[in-house]
């Protein structure tokens, strides 16, 4: 099945500083990509609809000059937390569609 | 917005039982798709099975099937024959064919399986 991969997978910060995740999709082209965020023992929350191309859509909530989004490439999103602090510790997901809907492996963000 | 509900945080199940985890949502569309997602320890999500609203059948993926009663906006994961390597986190989540095909989560399911 379809890749996608996400890198770094874990990444320990100081606050203050900002940090960039990105989101590959291997073997095919999205136009479309998806971040997540995932609070221990919760769910998935939906942060921002990232197109190719275009701004991201952020969900009601998200600080978009927080998570800076770019989805510069068909193959490529981008997500920067700026300005990181200890609560925007948390696992954070990408997803792409190609066809189907398929997930990265996620990053563990710690800010100390 | 739609919303998904999964009241069950946590099921719990004898290895070789069947289970059934619950699901459901709300949405004002008429088309549009459910999934089960899996997620173990490792945190990858994987899907188990889909549903198109407008397909009656319900999905079925070899020990895992639903019940899908769309005028009940339900949508129950079966598991038979459960295995050990079941135990996971199981999320039901709804997709929109519009704005974006964005898909959104329930709370999710813990299922604990025991030997």
């Amino acid at each position: 099945g379809a890749v996608v991969s996400q890198h770094p997978s874990r990444v320990i910060c100081k606050s203050g500083t900002s940090v960039k995740i990105e989101c590959r999709s291997l073997d095919f082209q999205a136009t479309t990509m998806f971040w997540y965020r995932q609070f221990p023992k919760q769910s998935l929350m939906l942060m921002a609809t990232s197109n190719e191309g275009s701004k991201a859509t952020y969900e009601q909530g998200v600080e978009k000059d927080k998570f800076l989004i770019n989805h510069a490439s068909l193959t490529l999103s981008t997500l920067t937390v700026t300005s990181a602090h200890p609560e925007d510790s948390s696992f954070y997901i990408c997803s792409a569609i190609g066809g189907e809907q398929y997930f990265g492996p996620g990053t563990r963000l710690t800010v100390t | 917005a739609q919303t998904v509900t999964q009241s069950q945080p946590e099921m719990s199940v004898q290895e070789a039982e069947t289970v059934t985890l619950s699901c459901t949502y709300d949405t004002s569309e008429s088309d549009y798709y459910l999934f089960w997602y899996k997620q173990p320890p490792s945190r990858q999500m994987i899907l188990v099975i889909r549903q198109e609203a407008y397909k009656q059948q319900n999905a079925t993926e070899n020990r895992f099937s639903v019940n899908f009663q769309k005028a009940a906006k339900s949508f129950s994961l079966k598991i038979s024959d459960s295995q050990l390597g079941d135990a996971a986190m199981y999320f039901c989540a709804y997709r929109t064919p519009y704005n974006n095909n964005d898909m959104r989560f329930g709370a999710g399911t813990r299922l604990t399986v025991k030997p």
